[in-house]
């Protein structure tokens, strides 16, 4: 089945240090890729997404590119802020559009 | 607007008691999903709804769950003879549609701690 595997935390940064998080999938079909973001204390909330194969997702400073050839998805940013301490989740959504599969997480301390 | 809202918010029971979860989806969502998040631990999905029927019940761990969704809005998570497995955080999300490209909305979740 389809299924999302992230690379483990805990990912520890200073400030202004660049930022990866591996992730990579396996699934049938085309599915939509995401990442979601957990901040401590609150509710998940979708970072960026791509819907298909090259595209990339953006948003706060952060990207992710849609590798079909590699079945990846890695989150990028490139220059930290101890605000972006959290939990991030990669995730898809095949075509038949219900069920969101998600990794196991990863978080993410940065140090001032 | 509102987003997703959950109540309760926190809930602590004791083992072999029955709980109820609620969910209230942003306004003219037609799709509601039920995930789990145990301690440390990624997303697992229990359920889906479209409108008020649900054509996917596969996640549900046991027959002690059930959920219901009424007039496609407010739904309920009922979980049975609770057991301490079941202590988790229990987050619901909607989206406008069921598409694969369709943005979840998620609620904070309520927090359940069995006893």
């Amino acid at each position: 089945g389809d299924s999302v595997t992230q690379m483990e935390g805990p990912v520890t940064l200073s400030e202004e240090a660049f930022l990866t998080i591996n992730c990579t999938y396996t699934a049938t079909g085309y599915p939509s890729l995401f990442w979601y973001v957990q901040y401590p204390g609150e509710g998940l909330q979708l970072l960026l997404k791509a819907t298909k194969a090259d595209d990339k997702g953006s948003n706060k400073g952060f990207e992710a590119t849609y590798r079909k050839e590699t079945t990846s998805f890695h989150l990028e940013k490139g220059s930290v802020q101890v605000s972006d301490s959290a939990v991030y989740f990669c995730a898809l959504r095949n075509t038949g559009g219900f069920k969101t599969i998600f990794g196991a997480g990863t978080r993410l301390f940065v140090k001032a | 607007g509102a987003g997703v809202s959950q109540s309760p918010s926190n809930k602590v029971t004791e083992k072999g008691k029955d709980v109820e979860l609620r969910c209230d989806p942003i306004s003219g969502h037609t799709a509601l999903y039920w995930y789990r998040q145990r301690l440390g631990q990624g997303l697992e999905f229990l359920i889906y709804f479209q409108g008020n029927s649900a054509p996917d019940k596969s996640g549900l761990p046991s027959d002690r769950f059930s959920a219901e969704r009424t007039g496609e809005s407010v739904s309920t998570l009922t979980i049975q003879r609770t057991q301490q497995e079941d202590s988790a955080v229990y987050l619901c999300a909607s989206s406008l549609a069921r598409g694969a490209g369709e943005t979840q909305y998620f609620g904070p979740g309520t927090r359940l701690l069995v006893l």
